[in-house]
């Protein structure tokens, strides 16, 4: 089955500078790859996603990379804010996200240091 | 806005209990997923399913059952629960083949 593998497990940036967090995955017939932040107590929720059709995609302070080839995507934050303090979590998936399960990463915690 | 509930926040079970956790949407979508998240392993599928009646087993199946009875219900059911079965307990669902998928807030499970 999938595999996918994240890192760092933790990252610890100031507040204003970027923030990068990396996923590789195993099985090139994933073609969805969403991106879910964490916050204390509550589930996950979606801040963006990727289709293995593009390469990249931006909201705002957020942008996705991905890289078909070499079977890695990566999440870029940039302008960190103390809200952005959160566990981030990459996931994969063959079937487009909803009608199968996601295989996730183990997660990284991100602290903004003010 | 999507909502997905869950039954409890909290549970202290038994060793050996049988145990019902119930999610609930409120957004008509045809599949709902459950997975159980420990620290340093993320998040893993245990069983999901994509219409009434219907289920289909994820990664780690294995000491649990579900149900769906209803569209937007979904329960996961631990048959004896085992203290290697204490973690936090998610639920999501999603409408399509191709959409994102919607969380609960969580079940912590405690099993002594």
């Amino acid at each position: 089955g999938e595999n996918v593998e994240q890192h760092p497990s933790t990252l610890s940036v100031q507040e204003g500078d970027s923030a990068v967090i990396k996923c590789t995955y195993s099985d090139s017939a994933s073609n969805y790859f969403p991106w879910y932040k964490q916050e204390l107590g509550k589930g996950p929720q979606l801040i963006i996603d990727i289709r293995s059709n593009v390469g990249e995609k931006k909201d705002q302070r957020i942008a996705v990379t991905l890289n078909k080839t070499a079977k890695h995507f990566s999440l870029h934050i940039t302008e960190t804010q103390p809200e952005d303090s959160a566990v981030y979590f990459c996931a994969a998936s063959k079937s487009g996200g909803g009608a199968d399960g996601l295989t996730f990463g183990k997660g990284t915690h991100l602290i903004i240091q003010p | 806005d999507v909502k997905v509930t869950q039954s409890s926040r909290y549970l202290v079970k038994r060793t050996g209990e049988k145990v019902f956790l119930e999610c609930v949407q409120d957004m008509d979508h045809e599949n709902m997923f459950w997975y159980r998240q420990d620290p340093g392993l993320g998040l893993r599928l245990i069983y999901f399913s994509y219409d009434v009646k219907m289920k289909e087993k994820g990664d780690i199946p294995e000491g649990y059952s579900v149900s769906r009875e209803k569209k937007e219900r979904f329960s996961l059911i631990l048959e004896s629960a085992s203290t290697n079965q204490t973690s936090m307990y998610l639920c999501a669902s999603s409408f399509g083949t191709a959409n994102e998928q919607y969380f609960g807030p969580g079940t912590r499970l405690t099993v002594t």
